[in-house]
């Protein structure tokens, strides 16, 4: 079975400084892999994934990640934080792409930018 | 991009009521809608997977008779909390998958379940 481990539930950084999210995932198969974004009552936004395309994903808002098979990970980056880059933060796996299967979610990290 | 509507977006109900939630695709169809439920600081858990016109499929732990999914048409998908009690608050979240995008999935804005 697949999961996923979001290490860190809150991380602190100030404006301007570098975004780094951790995420490791099990598959028994190669896995598709997302990261979502959830602000204060709201729901899960899109920002990047991972399709067994290039390793390094580009993602919306300035966000990436890569995706690291020996390591079994794929770290959400952003260089430079923005205080609206505040949020909940899920990385999710799937086993492949057909429409039956669900995303099986980590358990987030909140993120807190400081000025 | 496609949008996912969520409705209602809060609701305060008395215990022993039942509550419905929709979840509709505005801009494609979906086949498949998935419902999850989250608890305060804690990540998404799947309740089920909806097909649209056949029985949903629920996840092991959920009672299929207190959480009544219906997926009558490509772009609906309902969840009735049935004889609502305060263990049934929290945020539930709806999301469809968008064939024509690649399975892309798409999340409602959720809906918070105040049961008093």
């Amino acid at each position: 079975a697949q999961s996923v481990t979001q290490l860190g539930s809150h991380v602190s950084v100030s404006e301007g400084a570098l975004v780094l999210l951790r995420c490791n995932y099990s598959s028994s198969v190669p896995p598709y892999l997302f990261w979502y974004v959830q602000y204060p009552n709201q729901g899960l936004q899109l920002l990047l994934k991972y399709t067994s395309a290039a390793t390094l994903v580009k993602g919306i808002n300035g966000f990436e990640a890569e995706f690291k098979k020996s390591e079994t990970s794929f770290h959400l980056t952003k260089p430079s934080a923005h205080m609206s880059d505040a949020a909940e933060y899920f990385c999710a796996v799937k086993l492949g792409n057909s429409g039956n299967t669900p995303l099986v979610f980590g358990k987030g990290t909140r993120l807190s930018v400081i000025a | 991009g496609a949008v996912v509507s969520q409705h209602p977006s809060w609701v305060i109900c008395k215990s022993g009521t039942s509550v419905k939630i929709e979840c509709r695709s505005l801009d494609f169809q979906a086949t498949t809608m998935f419902w999850y439920r989250q608890f305060p600081k804690q990540s998404l858990m799947l309740m089920a997977t909806s097909n649209e016109g056949s029985k949903a499929t629920y996840e092991q732990g959920v009672e299929k008779d207190k959480f009544l999914i219906n997926h009558a048409s490509l772009t609906l998908s309902t969840l009735t909390v049935t004889s609502a009690h305060p263990e049934d608050s929290s945020f539930y979240i709806c999301s469809a998958k968008d064939r024509s995008q690649g399975n892309i999935q798409y999340f409602g804005a959720g809906t918070r379940l105040s049961v008093l």
